[in-house]
């Protein structure tokens, strides 16, 4: 079974430079997570979706952070403009069902992007 | 609001040595909780969880956890370390109530010495 797949592995920008990063779950997981990992710290839930739909983005700093997964299998992170502090990695994961996940339900995690903001 | 506290950041221990590894949590009530473990490079892996009966949970990788209630706790624990062990560990808890959002723990790196 395919895992999630992230790319790119690495991304090296200046502060104030625009970054996208792309996520394909595994195949038929209706939910779709971003995470936010800064070094030294645990992941942080930036945006969970299920199919198309949003169901959390509490997290997401809406001013320079957006996401979309446009036909529910594919995703894209963007960060208009970087800052300093948005350097990390950034994870992304799946599962099957949304309303037992992610308690319920085993979360599948990418790799990630490793973000680094000159 | 759920919280998570790993006590430590660092650990080393010597292959064949057994490990344990603290997890303090804060919810008002029963939680959901999480060991995930990321090897350098990848992502991360559920080791075990724990969602209400047996206190203690068997994991994969020869991993087990011990939810105390009375002590908020929820400390992972492997008998004998294999150099393979070596990794970063995060405890993290969730609950319905709480939208199952997953709350992460900052982590702790151990490091295997031969």
């Amino acid at each position: 079974e395919a895992g999630v797949a992230q790319s790119p592995r690495y991304k090296i920008i200046e502060k104030r430079q625009s970054v996208a990063f792309w996520c394909n779950p595994i195949s038929g997981h209706a939910t779709l997570y971003w995470y936010q990992q800064i070094l030294g710290q645990g992941p942080k839930l930036l945006i969970q979706f299920q199919n198309n739909g949003v169901v959390d983005d509490s997290q997401l700093p809406k001013d320079r952070f957006s996401a979309e997964r446009l036909k529910g299998v594919d995703s894209t992170l963007k960060i208009q403009p970087a800052k300093l502090e948005d350097s990390a990695v950034y994870l992304c994961a799946s599962s099957l069902f949304w309303d037992r996940a992610p308690t319920n339900e085993k979360l599948f995690f990418g790799s990630g992007t490793q973000l680094s903001v000159l | 609001a759920q919280s998570v506290t790993q006590p430590d950041i660092h650990i080393t221990v010597s292959e064949g040595a057994s490990l344990e590894l603290r997890c303090n949590y804060s919810y008002g009530a029963t939680p959901y909780l999480f060991w995930y473990v990321q090897s350098p490079g990848q992502g991360l892996q559920l080791l075990l969880k724990y969602f209400s009966g047996d206190t203690l949970v068997q994991g994969i990788k020869g991993f087990e956890a011990e939810f105390k209630r009375s002590q908020s706790s929820f400390n992972l624990r492997k008998p004998s370390v294999h150099w393979s062990d070596a990794a970063e560990y995060f405890c993290a808890v969730g609950a319905r109530a709480a939208g199952n959002k997953l709350t992460f723990g900052g982590g702790t790196r151990v490091l295997v010495k031969p």
